[in-house]
């Protein structure tokens, strides 16, 4: 089973700021890393792909890096709808989540 | 436009039974590998088992193995998840989840998920 750590756990960050998550695999995933976002009440969507690749829809202020056991997610300038929490996860194998990262108004 | 719809879920006491179901929309349903994903209350996302399109490649998690059976019925465009010997840490609201390609010989990201249906278990 692969292990995926997310970090840190709780980002305070204020609307216009930028916010840096970092996710990391117990064993390479290759670039078969996803980042999905939850608002509460809702069921998680699909933010980012193949470690980098914006989904259908997904505004340009996301962007995805990294490769093999080391990956990140930047949100370059936070809107309001942006608060939320962030979850990686990779599909190199049978899939796995990491704990989450949440990301609140500073 | 693609829905996915889960249903079964409920209060059961410890050591009993449950089955789920996810009923698929809006896609060719049997394209796709379809996951089951859960989320105690409060907690993140663990992902619990996941089928090919072809029901050839199944998986569990080790939280669930020997416990859960997952299965999918193409012709009526429905996921399962059948639940014994559940335990109170199966508390959670459970997602199903479409893969976002379609024939695919590895495994994916998951580009549509259902609202989800709540398990609690308790004596």
């Amino acid at each position: 089973e692969i292990v995926m750590t997310q970090s840190p756990a709780t980002l305070s960050v204020s609307p216009g700021e930028r916010a840096t998550l970092s996710c990391r695999a117990s064993q390479s995933v290759s670039s078969n890393l996803a980042w999905y976002q939850q608002k509460p009440g809702q069921a998680p969507r699909l933010l980012i792909y193949g470690a980098s690749t914006r989904a259908t829809g997904i505004p340009a202020r996301f962007s995805g890096s990294g490769s093999g056991t080391e990956f990140t997610l930047t949100i370059s300038s936070l809107q309001s709808e942006d608060f939320a929490v962030y979850y990686c996860q990779q599909y190199n194998n049978w899939p796995s989540f990491g704990g989450g990262t949440k990301v609140e108004i500073k | 436009e693609v829905q996915l719809v889960e249903s079964g879920g409920g209060l059961v006491q410890p050591g009993r039974s449950l089955r789920l179901s996810c009923a698929a929309s809006g896609f060719t349903f049997d394209d796709y590998a379809m996951h089951w994903v859960r989320q105690a209350p409060g907690k993140g996302l663990e992902w619990v088992s996941g089928i090919s399109w072809n029901s050839g490649s199944i998986g569990y998690a080790d939280s669930v193995k020997g416990r859960f059976t997952i299965s999918r019925d193409n012709a009526k465009n429905s996921l399962y998840l059948q639940m014994n010997s559940l335990r109170a840490e199966d508390t959670a609201l459970y997602y199903c989840a479409k893969e976002s390609t379609g024939y695919s010989s590895s495994w994916d990201p998951f580009d549509y998920w259902g609202q989800g249906t709540l398990v609690t278990v308790s004596s």
